[in-house]
């Protein structure tokens, strides 16, 4: 079956460690994208990938990093500068003709 | 301003009854429109996709644009338990670009 990966489901923090979230898809999409999700404020851009090798800041890229070593994964590093990284994060991809397709999530938690 | 705006409810509806959810945005260049459903702690899927003014169909579901006020509306006929769900309108200005998301709709369908 075709879809997007998001691992793991849950994840937890120390103050001052840096985590990683993994994305995976496998619908050949070229463009891939992290939001995040905090009750009462909808979906938020962190960054977004539209070629392997590139990547571009959305609104809200402070204290977060990503690569696009390869077409069908998308990894985000929250770093210890993100200050407030408790939050619901969401993967997709997307293509031409079509919206996005989304991964089922992780929720990170600062312990 | 957003560019695009949307009520986050909540709103509670008994089962059967016609659900209206709508949103307002400001940017011109929108031609796509999209509905995503969001269940709790789970990936938006996409339940609507329409280009430019009009309406569309898909069995209980209707999409509905009006570009000249700058308004699109999700109907939900006979509403069920089964859709109860956070509901996203998003705009995209080209086929492939960027959506923009509305702060999404809290819906409760009650038996």
């Amino acid at each position: 079956d075709g879809g997007i990966t998001q691992s793991p489901k849950y994840l937890f923090r120390k103050e001052g460690q840096n985590v990683t979230l993994s994305c995976e898809q496998n619908l050949n999409h070229d463009a891939m994208y992290w939001y995040r999700q905090d009750p009462g404020q909808g979906l938020r851009l962190i960054y977004y990938s539209q070629i392997v090798n590139d990547f571009q800041k959305g609104d809200i890229a402070e204290g977060y990093s990503v690569s696009r070593e390869k077409k069908e994964s998308f990894p985000l590093t929250v770093t210890s500068a993100q200050k407030n990284p408790t939050a619901f994060y969401l993967c997709a991809s997307s293509t031409i003709n079509y919206g996005y397709t989304f991964g089922s999530g992780t929720r990170l938690t600062v312990v | 301003q957003k560019e695009v705006e949307q009520d986050p409810g909540p709103l509670s509806v008994p089962e059967g009854a016609i659900v209206s959810l709508n949103c307002t945005y400001s940017n011109s260049a929108f031609q796509y429109f999209m509905w995503y459903r969001q269940y709790s702690r789970k990936g938006p899927e996409l339940l609507m996709y329409t280009y430019s003014s009009g309406n569309k169909e898909d069995g209980r579901f209707t999409a509905q644009v009006d570009k000249s006020s700058k308004y699109i509306s999700l109907f939900i006929r006979d509403s069920q338990p089964s859709d109860s769900a956070t509901y996203l309108c998003a705009p995209q200005e080209t086929s492939g670009s960027r959506l923009t998301f509305g702060e999404g709709t809290q819906l409760t369908v009650n038996p």
